[in-house]
C-alpha cells in the first residue's frame, strides 16, 4: 500500500537559517497539507495546497512559511528564518478529494531549533 | 473558525473494558469527523471516521457516533488490548462537493490499557 513519505526524519538548524522540509504525496492524491506538532500538544494545521496553489492557511503559516510543489511529485515546506518556536514535529498529509475527505499522514520531520 | 474540544485528556482501563473517547465542535458547517491513532514517535494513522449523514459506524472493536444537533461526536472501542494504547485524537473538517477541507484536532486523549 502506497505511503506518503518525508525527508529528513530529523533536522537540526540553526536560529535564523532556512530549511526546507520535503514530501512526496501518493500519487493519486490531489490535496495536500502541512501540519505542525509541537512536543506532547495536539497537531494544528498549517496550510492547505490543490491545483498548485494555497487554498487556506492558519495564522502560524506567516510571511516566514512557503509551499511548493517544484516538479509534480514533491511537496515541501520552506521555513525562511527559524525561530526557537519552530521546534515540532512537522508532517505532511494528502487526500484524493473527490467525495473522500480522508487525509494521510507522513511520517513526520522532527525539526529542531537551536 | 472551527473549535475542537476533546475529553477525557487521559485515560486508564483494564485491558478487556470499554473505552469511550468524547468531541464536541463548533461550526455547524463541519461534515466530516475522523479519528486518529498516534503511536509515540509515529504519524497520526486514520482509524474510523464518519460524514455527517450517518448517525453511527462501527468497524469490529471501534465504533463512532455522531450528534449533530449536538455537535458532539464519540470514539468507542470495545475489548481493549495492551496495543490499544495511544494517544487518540478526533478532527473536524468541511468538505463540499469535490473538494477537501483541512483538520482541526482535539487536544488528544491518552489511552492506557492495563494487561
Amino acid at each position: 500500500e502506497p505511503e506518503v513519505t518525508q525527508t529528513p526524519s530529523h533536522q537540526v538548524t540553526q536560529m535564523g537559517q532556512e530549511v526546507i522540509l520535503r514530501c512526496v504525496p501518493i500519487s493519486n492524491h490531489l490535496y495536500f497539507y502541512w501540519y505542525r506538532q509541537i512536543l506532547g500538544q495536539k497537531v494544528e494545521f498549517l496550510v492547505s495546497f490543490y491545483n498548485n496553489e494555497i487554498s487556506e492557511k492558519s495564522e502560524i503559516f506567516d510571511d516566514q512559511f512557503s509551499v511548493e510543489r517544484p516538479d509534480g511529485s514533491n511537496f515541501t515546506l520552506k521555513i525562511r528564518s527559524t525561530k526557537l518556536e519552530d521546534s515540532a514535529m512537522y508532517f505532511c498529509a494528502g487526500g484524493a478529494g473527490i467525495s473522500y475527505n480522508e487525509q494521510f499522514f507522513g511520517p513526520g520531520t522532527r525539526l529542531t531549533v537551536l | 473558525g472551527e473549535n475542537v474540544e476533546q475529553h477525557p485528556s487521559t485515560l486508564s482501563v483494564q485491558e478487556g473494558d470499554s473505552a469511550v473517547i468524547k468531541c464536541t465542535y463548533s461550526d455547524s458547517a463541519s461534515n466530516y469527523f475522523p479519528w486518529y491513532k498516534q503511536e509515540l514517535g509515529k504519524r497520526p494513522q486514520l482509524i474510523i471516521d464518519i460524514r455527517s449523514n450517518v448517525g453511527e459506524k462501527k468497524d469490529q472493536r471501534i465504533a463512532v457516533t455522531l450528534n449533530k444537533t449536538a455537535k458532539h461526536f464519540s470514539l468507542h472501542i470495545t475489548e481493549t488490548q495492551p496495543e490499544d494504547s495511544a494517544v487518540y485524537f478526533c478532527a473536524a473538517s468541511i468538505g463540499y462537493g469535490g473538494s477537501q477541507g483541512n483538520l482541526i484536532f482535539g487536544k488528544g486523549t491518552k489511552l492506557s490499557v492495563k494487561p
